[in-house]
């Protein structure tokens, strides 16, 4: 029962240095998410998806791009990273619009 | 804009009491609502959802309740035991800015100790 599962967990990032960080479900859903989760500011949408091929912004996309040529996979990615961008991104995924939201783990990122 | 509003911040209690967490949210016309629970330093695990047409869902020792009227959700938990200690947090699906999306409350903590 693997569900929503994120790569890495960990990472540390230098400003100015790209990265990305993958999604991986095996629930054959349609819709994938991406949040970042700030103390004081709580869960925010950066980019979604509603099906393969598909993206599109949330309420915070800047800095962010985003792909999805799997169905299962949805990557984020930081093209040039700031120290504002240090926070901790989850995934998550349903399988509908306004279905049950199943969330990743987490990855932890710093950018120094 | 949609604000959704979690009380108490923190709650701390001695093992086997009822809890109740409250959530309540500034615009009714929410898709659904769903209770989640995060370990620190972890990822947020689904608990209940409950649909906008929907009173309550059940799971174990869980009841959540919803009255959209009134905008308030509440969160359930008998028996409590040191292990439920976490993070709860509610999230209403809205559509907001041209799109469907889930909007947090800032969380309860809850400590259940022995």
């Amino acid at each position: 029962n693997a569900g929503v599962t994120q790569t890495p967990k960990f990472r540390v990032l230098k400003t100015g240095q790209s990265m990305t960080l993958l999604c991986a479900q095996d629930m054959n859903h349609e819709y994938m998410y991406w949040y970042r989760q700030d103390p004081g500011m709580g869960l925010r949408l950066i980019h979604y998806s509603v099906g393969e091929g598909t993206t599109a912004k949330g309420e915070v996309p800047d800095g962010y791009n985003v792909s999805r040529l799997k169905k299962q996979n949805f990557l984020l990615g930081l093209e040039s990273a700031a120290p504002s961008q240090t926070s901790v991104y989850f995934c998550a995924s349903s399988s509908g619009r306004n279905t049950e939201a199943f969330f990743g783990q987490g990855t932890r990122l710093t950018v120094v | 804009k949609q604000e959704v509003t979690q009380i108490p911040a923190a709650l701390s209690v001695p093992e086997g009491e009822n809890l109740v967490l409250n959530c309540s949210f500034t615009d009714s016309a929410i898709y659904n609502l769903q209770w989640f629970r995060q370990d620190p330093g972890k990822g947020l695990t689904s608990l209940l959802l409950i649909q906008s047409s929907q009173r309550e869902q059940t799971s174990g020792r869980l009841n959540a309740s919803l009255d959209k009227s009134s905008g308030r959700s509440t969160l359930y938990i008998a028996a409590s035991q040191p292990g439920d200690s976490a993070t709860y947090l509610c999230a209403g699906r809205q559509l907001s800015g041209g799109y469907n999306k889930l909007i947090f409350g800032a969380g309860t903590r809850l400590a259940v100790h022995p």
